[in-house]
């Protein structure tokens, strides 16, 4: 049972270009969570998914950022025009739902240059 | 006010010491508490669950303290592998399905 898997695993993109992070969830987990860490900080909630529904997207910056989690293929967390500031370690979580803690994936390291 | 603060650290202690974290959350309606470990920008990784009577996993003891709103991780007989940063983890609200806040963390650093 492979665990959550988020690819790419680094990800380099210039100014203004667009950023897209996969993730598959655990199979069997139907809920998908994104976090971002800026360097030297916690763990921020960006948003949280069911399959085609956007259940809480309260931590998700106004503007450029955009999740979806279709009835088929893996969660996709999209950045638009990236910026400097968007360089972060992008994790992405799964729970079956309940008490159960989350199962993170290794992550994406976004660099913007 | 941060919905869940820890103190950040670092804990410098020797082999062998016992370590406490502690933690508190704003939100009284929260259900599920948890710790979680995270190394070196690594993905955290879950430890333990938190319950309300207590729990023990071997070296490790996690407690709440609803009233409170106080959370504790108790780390007996450390070991250099223990050296981590450990995250103090709430759900948001009164439903056990949902964004979970994390906390700073707080960094440990086990010596020789």
């Amino acid at each position: 049972n492979a665990g959550v898997m988020q690819n790419p695993r680094h990800l380099v993109r210039r100014r203004g270009q667009e950023a897209r992070l996969r993730c598959s969830p655990m199979k069997g987990h139907s809920h998908v969570y994104w976090y971002r860490q800026l360097p030297e900080e916690g763990l921020k909630f960006m948003v949280y998914l069911q399959k085609e529904n956007i259940i809480d997207e309260s931590g998700m910056p106004k503007e450029r950022f955009s999740a979806e989690f279709p009835k088929e293929g893996p969660s996709i967390l999209r950045i638009q025009q990236v910026v400097r500031g968007d360089s972060a370690a992008y994790f992405c979580a799964s729970s079956p739902g309940g008490r159960d803690g989350y199962t993170f994936g290794s992550g994406t390291r976004l660099t913007v240059v | 006010r941060k919905e869940v603060e820890q103190d950040p650290g670092p804990f410098n202690v020797p082999e062998g010491a016992t370590v406490a974290f502690n933690c508190t959350y704003s939100n009284s309606a929260s259900q599920s508490f948890f710790w979680y470990r995270q190394d070196c920008r690594k993905e955290p990784k879950l430890l333990m669950s938190v319950y309300s009577s207590g729990n023990e996993d071997g070296r490790f003891t996690a407690q709440l303290n609803r009233a409170s709103q106080y959370i504790s991780l108790l780390i007996r007989d450390s070991k250099l592998s223990d050296s981590a940063t450990y995250l103090c983890v709430v759900n948001s609200g009164s439903s056990n399905t949902g964004k979970l806040i994390f906390g700073q963390g707080t960094t440990l650093q086990v010596k020789p």
